[in-house]
């Protein structure tokens, strides 16, 4: 079984502030990371899928990157707003595919 | 609208009584896979299905069954819940394998077992 971590646990910002968190896992076996944000009382919603190394995509004022080769993916948020309050959740694929592999998560809460 | 929907999104059920949660999605996907989450811990899958009467295992398949008769449908049965049962359970569906594209998840089902 992979190992998926995330670091911080849990983040407070003012809204403004840009950020950023990480996910490790292990570089063997390894297909496709995902990111998912969770807003409470909702399901989780696909930010990105990233398969090749140095891979880079944005979404609005969300980005990510990609490290295969020593396993880690950032996630940033430029000028974050309290919509942007949620749990992001990223997840490691191997190469059967067949299995996502989940971190516990970032909690990221942004003040007014 | 393209959805992955649930049901029931809210059980209180007692130690023993057999109940299914049923997932539907209408999208075509071939994926699906069913999730539990525990507090503290991420995401853990249960089982997961390829493709209709394709299903395998996940990590804490334990106390649960499954089957995929329609492309559609994936139930997850609870033969017999237990209280380490209780949790908040997603039903996801992704149109290949999920190497390849992003999972879409349905609202969960916060199951109680006393």
């Amino acid at each position: 079984i992979l190992n998926v971590e995330q670091s911080p646990q849990s983040l407070h910002v003012q809204e403004g502030d840009s950020t950023n968190f990480t996910c490790s896992f292990p570089s063997s076996n390894f297909y496709a990371l995902h990111w998912y944000r969770w807003e409470t009382a909702k399901s989780p919603e696909a930010l990105f899928v990233m398969t090749l190394n140095g891979d880079e995509k944005k979404k609005g004022r969300i980005s990510a990157t990609l490290n295969t080769k020593e396993g880690y993916s950032y996630l940033y948020i430029k000028g974050s707003q309290p919509e942007d309050s949620a749990t992001y959740l990223c997840a490691s694929v191997g190469r059967a595919g067949t299995a996502l592999i989940f971190g516990k998560g970032t909690t990221l809460s942004v003040s007014s | 609208e393209a959805q992955v929907t649930q049901n029931p999104r809210y059980l209180i059920t007692v130690t023993g009584k057999k109940l299914t949660v049923t997932c539907s999605q209408n999208m075509n996907h071939e994926y699906m896979s069913w999730y539990r989450q525990d507090p503290g811990l991420g995401l853990r899958q249960i089982y997961y299905s390829m493709n209709v009467e394709v299903t395998d295992k996940g990590d804490v398949p334990e106390g649960y069954k499954v089957s995929r008769k329609e492309k559609r449908n994936f139930p997850l049965i609870l033969e017999s819940p237990s209280p380490n049962q209780t949790s908040l359970y997603f039903c996801a569906s992704s149109l290949y394998r999920p190497n390849t594209g992003e999972l879409f998840f349905g609202e969960g089902s916060r199951l109680t077992v006393l």
